[in-house]
């Protein structure tokens, strides 16, 4: 079983659409989530950090599942620059990052 | 301003021939990666830095070797590059005092192995 799950998608949906990506990990010590967007041959940015509370910034919430070891990236009213892959990350310990594959997103006009 | 720079964005290098990668940071981040991304995978940790501290990823290939001379500068050395390592080679920075925070990534360097 891989670390950190995604679905890798893709996912085409039309602009303004409301998206919803899961992704699900495996070591329950893990503790601090996030999830970054990459755009294609570019590096992977910081889109949001996820806390156990859920956290929202503007058009984009997180939410984090303890118990069932997931997280969740809900986007709304999806724009064209929405397209990208989103990737879910998790520190394991003090520093490892793990990534998931990643989920590629295209928001279609 | 680029806070994590690598250099060369793009590098071409013989099968076999020795190669080295760097990365510098203006953070003062005391924690340094290195990851690996292939085409449409996620990227994979090789090793990584926790100050002086060099852990190494259980199956990341001997062939792979790193160095940190000072807190700013990170080298990736591989020592015989094959057709299997062309990849996006991307280096990070986290800081680590007192909890984790998220990294952030250099754009990568695009190597071609021929």
């Amino acid at each position: 079983r891989k670390e950190v799950e995604q679905d890798p998608g893709p996912f085409n949906v039309p602009e303004g659409a409301t998206v919803a990506f899961n992704c699900t990990y495996s070591n329950s010590a893990s503790q601090s989530f996030f999830w970054y967007r990459q755009d294609c041959r570019k590096e992977p940015k910081l889109l949001m950090s996820v806390y156990s509370s859920g956290n929202e910034d503007g058009r984009f919430t997180a939410q984090l599942n303890r118990a069932s070891q997931y997280i969740s990236l809900l986007i709304r009213d999806s724009k064209l620059s929405d397209s990208a892959t989103y990737l879910c990350v998790v520190r394991q310990g003090a520093q490892k990052l793990v990534f998931g594959q990643g989920t590629r997103l295209t928001i279609n006009p | 301003d680029a806070m994590v720079i690598q250099n060369p964005r793009y590098q071409v290098t013989q099968f076999g021939k020795p190669v080295t990668l760097s990365c510098s940071q203006t953070l003062n981040h005391n924690v340094m990666y290195w990851y690996q991304q292939k085409s449409s995978q996620a990227p994979k940790l090789l090793f990584h830095y926790y100050d002086k501290d060099f852990n190494n990823e259980a199956d990341t290939p001997d062939n792979f070797q790193s160095r940190r001379p000072n807190t700013s500068f990170c080298f990736l050395d591989i020592r015989s590059p094959g057709l299997g390592d062309a990849a996006m080679y991307l280096c990070a920075t986290s800081r680590e005092r007192g909890g984790g925070t998220e990294a952030f990534f250099g754009q990568g360097t695009r190597l071609t192995v021929v």
